[in-house]
């Protein structure tokens, strides 16, 4: 069965804080989506990864492809970091469409 | 370039009416989707389009109904409205990209639609 699960489900943070969210998927995938839904709904795209790191400003994405795991690091959180974090995947067996995790809600407290 | 647009932003419908949403995209984008989010479950594909004239099922189809006359634009329909799809829905598009075929996807704001 094709799955997506993340973890915590929320996740409060002082400012200055590094966070870490975690994203597992239960097969193959050919593709990895993080996501991030501020408050107000909309949907922004942070990286897409299939294997390795990628980094921008302050967030760091990793994939682990024999493990099944991503992991989204922020450093040096700040408040307007607060949102909903989302993962998705393409899986190998499925091949049209990208499967979304329930996302982590992240607030950052001044 | 405006991205990814949506029309309406909001909409309340009664049980049995009609409606269509409009997703329009400036970036020359082949593949489109529509996605409802309902709280506590993960974005779910209801129809997507890997170009002009084509649509395909996703993963909760029923009830919805979609068609891709120009690239640029994308039609969701709900022929009979139901409580049940009360829902965000959200509307993304993506280039074919890389050998996977696999490219990012943009969002649109979303319509946020109640039915009564």
């Amino acid at each position: 069965k094709n799955e997506v699960e993340q973890s915590p489900q929320n996740l409060t943070a002082q400012e200055g804080e590094f966070i870490t969210i975690n994203c597992s998927y239960s097969v193959g995938i050919s593709a990895l989506h993080w996501l991030q839904q501020h408050p107000g709904g909309g949907i922004v795209s942070l990286f897409m990864l299939s294997s390795g790191k990628k980094k921008h400003g302050r967030l760091i994405a990793t994939i682990n492809i024999q493990e099944k795991h991503s992991s989204l690091h922020i450093t040096a959180s700040h408040p307007r970091d607060s949102a909903v974090y989302i993962c998705a995947v393409w899986f190998l067996n499925t091949g049209n469409q990208f499967y979304f995790g329930t996302g982590t809600s992240l607030t950052v407290i001044p | 370039n405006a991205g990814v647009t949506q029309t309406p932003k909001f909409r309340v419908l009664k049980t049995g009416q009609s409606m269509t949403l409009l997703c329009a995209q400036d970036m020359n984008h082949e593949y489109m989707y529509w996605y409802r989010q309902d709280p506590g479950m993960g974005l779910r594909l209801i129809h997507y389009s890997v170009g002009e004239g084509t649509t395909a099922k996703g993963e909760v189809p029923d009830g919805y109904n979609v068609s891709r006359l120009k690239k640029q634009n994308f039609l969701l329909g709900l022929e009979s409205a139901a409580p049940s799809q009360t829902s965000v829905y959200f509307c993304a598009s993506s280039l074919i990209a890389g050998t996977s075929g696999i490219g990012e996807q943009y969002f649109g704001p979303g319509t946020r639609l109640t039915v009564t």
